[in-house]
């Protein structure tokens, strides 16, 4: 099977840096994503990393580390409106479809005023 | 429109009932993705479809069919409502590139 862990919930503070968690076992791993999906919403792209290291955009970076199975999303200089649900997802190219992502059950981020 | 087109928004329905939800891309993309959404369940794979002509099940396919009879369209079909599938659907396609998603604005579904 297909194991995606990240924490249910955290709050920041506005201004602040947080970082979310995510590790994931997997047999054909072949990139790892961050969404963001606001309440009511579509989940939407946040970025994508398929080799080890740091993928910096604006305020949002992300890390991969394919040996510990381990990713994480830094949100800096936080906002209210990044209050949402950050879904980290996974493709396995040994799963069903190659391109399927399997997604965790998300990180609900609450940012305080 | 640009991008993935969902229908209906949201709906009530009877349970044995048959309904059809329909997903539209402009995109070209050849793949093309079902998934439900539920409370500490998150996104789970129900039917997929890498191609016009070719679908397979995912994680949850029980109680759901689907259909890729082009590229633009492809829809989901419950045959017979139940309660369990009382959830927020969306549909997703991608790309031959890097494979991100571009999800619809969601189905959300109620079954009484």
């Amino acid at each position: 099977g297909q194991n995606i862990d990240q924490p249910t919930e955290m709050t920041a503070t506005e201004g602040a840096i947080v970082q979310i968690n995510c590790t994931y076992q997997t047999s054909g791993f072949n990139g790892l994503f961050w969404y963001q999906q606001h309440a009511g919403e579509a989940p939407t792209f946040l970025s994508y990393n398929v080799l080890d290291g740091l993928e910096e955009k604006g305020r949002f970076s992300s890390f991969l580390s394919r040996s510990k199975g381990y990713s994480y999303l830094l949100l800096k200089e936080l906002q209210m409106k990044d209050s949402a649900s950050y879904l980290c997802a996974v493709r396995d190219l040994l799963r069903g479809s190659a391109r399927q992502l399997t997604f965790g059950s998300g990180t609900q981020l609450t940012v305080l005023p | 429109i640009a991008g993935i087109t969902q229908a209906p928004t949201s709906q009530i329905l009877a349970a044995g009932r048959r309904m059809t939800l329909r997903c539209t891309q402009d995109m070209r993309h050849n793949a093309m993705y079902w998934y439900r959404q539920d409370l500490g369940l998150g996104l789970r794979l129900i039917h997929y479809s890498n191609t016009a002509g070719t679908t397979g099940k995912g994680e949850v396919p029980d109680g759901y069919s689907v259909s890729r009879a082009n590229t633009d369209d492809f829809p989901l079909t419950l045959a017979s409502a139940v309660p369990s599938q009382t959830s927020v659907y969306f549909c997703a396609s991608s790309d031959d590139r890097n494979y991100g998603y571009t999800f619809g604005s969601g189905t959300r579904l109620t079954v009484v």
